[in-house]
Order: structure tokens, then sequence, then C-alpha cells
């Protein structure tokens, strides 16, 4: 069965310094893997996604994300964090077959100090 | 850009009453699909729906519930007997035509409150 993990329920940064939020993933075969944000009281919108080539994926509002498949790993970063980007972070991965549905993980609460 | 919109954002209903979530999916998308969110809880997947019907539904997504494109645009959700457990944020969201990397689009969702 695919997965995903977050291993840590909240990150605190201080506003300016980088940011980094893990995820790692178990999934069969060549993973697609998707990073959601949740603004309070909003839905989940979308940051990025790898599908293949470059193992560095730029995404919105300054995010990249690292694929790494030795260490089957999709960490967030961000090289200078604001307080604006305080949310909660989900990693995602399509189910392959079927109707591609999405499995998150747990969340990542991330908090940005002044 | 487009947007996935969800009606009402907040609904508290009676246990035992029967309630209606609707979506508006984007436009030209062709999957739709409901999720919810238990306060604290990670998010699950309810159910797919694909060319007027469902195509796949969690263990969760039991009798009580239904879904419907009565109209080619709007997508609802229906709890037939509520119950408190149902209580949670529900996310409709939407995803294109092509293959799997294309990601789905996700509703500011609606909070239903079970009393």
């Amino acid at each position: 069965a695919q997965s995903v993990a977050q291993p840590e329920d909240q990150v605190n940064v201080a506003e300016g310094n980088p940011l980094t939020v893990k995820c790692t993933y178990s999934v069969s075969g060549n993973p697609y893997l998707f990073w959601y944000v949740q603004y309070p009281n909003r839905g989940l919108q979308f940051l990025l996604k790898y599908i293949t080539g470059d193992n560095l994926v730029k995404g919105s509002y300054g995010f990249e994300a690292e694929f790494n498949k030795s260490q089957t790993s999709f960490h967030l970063k961000k090289p200078s964090a604001l307080v604006s980007d305080s949310a909660l972070y989900f990693c995602a991965v399509p189910v392959s077959g079927g109707y591609n549905k999405l499995i998150f993980g747990a969340g990542t609460r991330l908090a940005v100090h002044p | 850009e487009p947007e996935v919109t969800q009606t009402p954002s907040h609904q508290v209903t009676q246990m035992g009453q029967e309630v209606i979530l609707r979506c508006v999916p984007i436009s030209n998308h062709l999957y739709f699909y409901w999720y919810r969110q238990i306060l604290g809880q990670k998010v699950e997947f309810l159910v797919s729906f694909y060319n007027n019907e469902i195509s796949e539904k969690s263990e969760i997504f039991d009798d009580q519930f239904s879904v419907e494109r009565p109209d080619g645009s709007n997508f609802t959700l229906k709890i037939r007997s509520t119950k408190l457990e149902d209580s949670a944020m529900y996310f409709c969201a939407s995803r294109p035509q092509g293959a799997r990397n294309q990601p789905q689009h996700f509703g500011d969702g609606t909070r239903l409150s079970i009393l």
C-alpha cells in the first residue's frame, strides 16, 4: 500500500531563517508526490509536485522540495521563512491505478515567529 | 484562476437529519472527489466520481452516504441520517483529464457540525 509520513507535528522557525518540512514515502514504482498547504478556514492549496526529472522542484510562494530516492523522502524547503508561511502543510501521493485518490500525511503545522 | 466552490461554509444539523453538501467543480474537470478532515486529524478520502458514477469509495463511505452530479455543474454529497461522528470538514476536489500527475484542486470546505 502506498503511504506518506510526516514525522513532525509542528515545526517552529524564526522569520528569515530557512525552513524544512519533512515527508517520507512508501510507493511502489516511480512516485508522484505533492505538497499542499492549508491556511486557517481554507481548503488545501497545491504548492508543487514531483513527477520525474530534476530532484529539486520549485513551486508557489518561493517553496521548493527535494526528492531523494535513496532516502524515500520529499522534504519541503524555503530559503527564508515569512510569518505568512505559518499554516498546515500536507504531503500527498496519488494512488496509482483507479482514479488517483490522494493519500495524505498527517500534516505538519509550521509556525514562523517574527 | 478557476476555483472549486463549496456551499454552505458551515452547516449545523441535528443528529439523524439528512444533510446535503454542495460543490461546483472547475468547469473542464472530469474527476471529482470528496474528502473529510475530522478536527485535528488527517485528510481522508471518501469517494471519487467519474463519468457520472462512483469510481472508488472508502470504507467510511457507507450506505448513509451518496453522491450525485444532478445538472452537469454541481456535485453533491448527501448524508442520509447524520451521526455525531460525521462532524468534520468536508472538502470537494476536482481534477482535469490526464495523467495522475495532475494535482487535484480543492474547495474551501464545509464545516459540518452534528448536534
